[in-house]
């Protein structure tokens, strides 16, 4: 299994929401990241997990809360978003965040919100 | 993070070749990667190149020269299918997270 796998697809929410988006890997990699994607710029990397735990999170605002149950799961937490915070939020995944490899892209969860 | 530049946009003709160029900043350097991202979709990987020269993979070069700081993806036989944007992407230095450029979107037109 070469994929991750990232769920809800699309995502529409107020303002006042709390929403969860999840991504998934079986490949055993234990690095896993969360990008944000506005339209016609390059993905901004948001937070990084290496080996479960939190290694990087490049100032992103609380109202974005990630979550790593375990080797396989990570969880991205939305609450009180704002308008712009609308975008593509990817996940990603490679076999070790403390070395130079290859990231595998989920397809992204499309947020809109209202 | 690193300093990596492309130009926005490119076309070219179906059965052409295209070379896409990036240049970043050489100090720390520690590996480049290209990606292709279609619209609304998931960046997929291409490439990484680590050591001087080209890596050939099928339509698909790159080439990297780390005196120069300068790479390029070089796509042979255009299909209209390789209308994409192309992300070049890098470490930072002292740093194994990617920073990509800006992307190059790449249109083919018959």
């Amino acid at each position: 299994d070469t994929e991750v796998t990232q769920t809800p697809k699309h995502l529409v929410m107020g303002m006042t929401n709390k929403k969860s988006l999840k991504c998934e890997q079986h490949m055993g990699h234990r690095a896993m990241y969360w990008y944000k994607q506005k339209a016609k710029k390059p993905p901004e990397l948001m937070f990084v997990y290496s080996y479960e735990k939190l290694s990087i999170n490049e100032s992103v605002p609380s109202r974005f809360s990630p979550e790593c149950p375990n080797s396989s799961l990570l969880n991205l937490h939305l609450h009180a978003l704002q308008p712009e915070d609308s975008a593509l939020y990817l996940c990603a995944s490679s076999q070790d965040g403390q070395l130079v490899n290859e990231q595998f892209f989920g397809p992204g969860t499309r947020l809109t919100v209202l | 993070g690193q300093n990596i530049d492309q130009p926005t946009e490119m076309t070219a003709t179906e059965g052409a070749i295209v070379q896409i160029n990036c240049t970043y900043q050489t100090s720390g350097f520690n590996g480049l990667f290209w990606y292709q991202q279609h619209a609304g979709e998931a960046p997929t990987f291409l490439s990484y190149n680590v050591l001087d020269g080209l890596e050939e993979k099928g339509r698909f070069s790159s080439f990297l020269s780390r005196s120069k700081g300068y790479s390029y993806l070089l796509l042979k036989e255009l299909q209209m299918k390789d209308s994409a944007s192309y992300l070049c992407a890098a470490p930072g230095a002292g740093s194994y997270q990617l920073t990509f450029g800006k992307g190059t979107k790449l249109s083919v037109i018959p």
